[in-house]
């Protein structure tokens, strides 16, 4: 089975200052890598996803992700944090045909 | 668009009553899913469908069933509830392309309280 590791519980960051969330992921075969963001009391929300091509991959919000496959990571990052981007983020792998398997997820808190 | 939608948002229940969580999504997907996520536990897959009628088992299926009798809604059942089954329940859906998969849109959620 697939897998991604989130090392990190939480990411404590000051507003302005950029900001690294960490994933690693398992797989086998080439990876199919997404990162959701959770609010308080909300769903998941997409942010951005790799598939194959490109390892800097842009998405939502001003976020992006660094593919590196020798290292076997998925690194989320945005160069100026927002207190607004304090939030829950979770690292995803694309596990069997139509099925993703989650990390447990990283709480950012962005300090003013 | 509403997206995809859950009813109820909150639920409290007692040990061995039973009660059916339903997800709707109107964005004519073949994939639907349901998790569960507890603290520190991330996201976890109960049950999931590729299509209208079919269900298959994921991490967690244990005291759930499911089931999708219209492509638009996935019903989670719960035939006799346990404490260990509070929860914040999702479900989300998705659709696959030219081969490529697509990402999950996911619900807001039901907050569920087994006493």
């Amino acid at each position: 089975a697939q897998s991604v590791a989130q090392p990190e519980d939480q990411v404590n960051v000051a507003e302005g200052n950029p900001l690294t969330v960490k994933c690693t992921y398992s797989v086998s075969g080439n990876p199919y890598l997404f990162w959701y963001v959770q609010y308080p009391n909300r769903g998941l929300q997409f942010l951005l996803k790799y598939i194959t091509g490109d390892n800097l991959v842009k998405g939502s919000y001003g976020f992006e992700a660094e593919f590196n496959k020798s290292q076997t990571s998925f690194h989320l990052k945005k160069p100026s944090a927002l207190v607004s981007d304090s939030a829950l983020y979770f690292c995803a792998v694309r596990d069997g045909y139509s099925t993703l398997t989650f990390g447990k997820g990283t709480m950012l808190l962005v300090s003013p | 668009n509403a997206g995809v939608t859950q009813t109820p948002k909150f639920r409290v229940l007692k040990t061995g009553q039973s009660m059916t969580l339903l997800c709707a999504q109107d964005m004519n997907h073949e994939y639907m899913y349901w998790y569960r996520q507890d603290p520190g536990m991330g996201l976890r897959l109960i049950h999931y469908s590729v299509g209208e009628g079919t269900t298959a088992k994921g991490e967690v299926p244990d005291g759930y069933n499911v089931s999708r009798l219209k492509k638009q809604n996935f019903l989670l059942g719960l035939e006799s509830a346990a404490p260990s089954q509070t929860s914040v329940y999702f479900c989300a859906s998705s659709t696959l392309a030219e081969g490529i998969f697509f990402e999950q849109f996911f619900g807001p959620g039901t907050r569920l309280t087994v006493l």
